[in-house]
């Protein structure tokens, strides 16, 4: 079945480590792939997007991600945690264009100080 | 701009009562998009539009109507509400195949 899964449902950090949220789908071909953040009680914020090229893509709040075709994955990493970090992330293909998004469960990460 | 706005933020109903759940968005994007989201589960698409007057269904459109008669407004009906309708509801908009903005969400009770 087609499915985006993130498979860590709670990930906690020390401040100042670095990250890595996975995330894999299973479509037939490449989908456009994203990455949200969501805080507590807010919408969803796009953190960074691939639609084709450059497989490692740059976002926001020094967050990035590397798509990797034969694994179909899309993970998340960032190279050092801070507190504001902390919130609820998801990962999201769009087999069919914009209308068609489809989002994973979420990974919860939880920063310590 | 404001962006994408939702009225009311917060909704209590009771079985069988109807609502109508507000979405405006001032960047003039011509897509419209419905989310339910469901406690610890990714967003669901509900219904989206491409344009004033075109609607069509997501992946969970059931229990659920749209109208779009404006590019700003895309208001969302629940005509019997059940408890399954319980959840987040997120309306976003975007323009064809850009960034979808998202507004805050309004949290639906069913009893």
């Amino acid at each position: 079945a087609q499915s985006v899964t993130q498979p860590d449902i709670h990930i906690t950090v020390s401040e100042g480590a670095s990250l890595e949220l996975r995330c894999n789908y299973s479509y037939g071909a490449t989908p456009y792939l994203f990455w949200y953040v969501q805080s507590p009680g807010q919408g969803l914020q796009l953190l960074l997007k691939y639609f084709s090229g450059d497989t490692l893509v740059q976002g926001i709040k020094g967050f990035e991600a590397e798509f990797k075709r034969s694994q179909s994955s899309f993970n998340l990493r960032k190279p050092s945690v801070h507190w504001s970090d902390a919130a609820e992330y998801f990962c999201a293909v769009a087999p069919g264009g914009n209308n068609d998004m489809r989002f994973g469960a979420g990974t919860r990460l939880t920063v310590k100080p | 701009n404001a962006g994408v706005t939702q009225t009311p933020k917060f909704r209590i109903l009771k079985i069988g009562q109807s609502m109508t759940l507000q979405c405006t968005q001032d960047m003039n994007h011509n897509y419209m998009y419905w989310y339910r989201q469901d406690p610890g589960m990714g967003l669901k698409l509900i219904y989206y539009s491409v344009g004033a007057g075109i609607t069509d269904k997501g992946e969970v459109p059931n229990g659920y109507n749209v109208s779009r008669s404006t590019t700003e407004d895309f208001p969302l009906r629940l005509e019997l509400a059940a408890p399954s309708q319980t959840s987040v509801y997120f309306c976003a908009s975007s323009y064809v195949e850009e960034t979808q903005y998202f507004g805050p969400g309004t949290r639906l009770l069913v009893l």
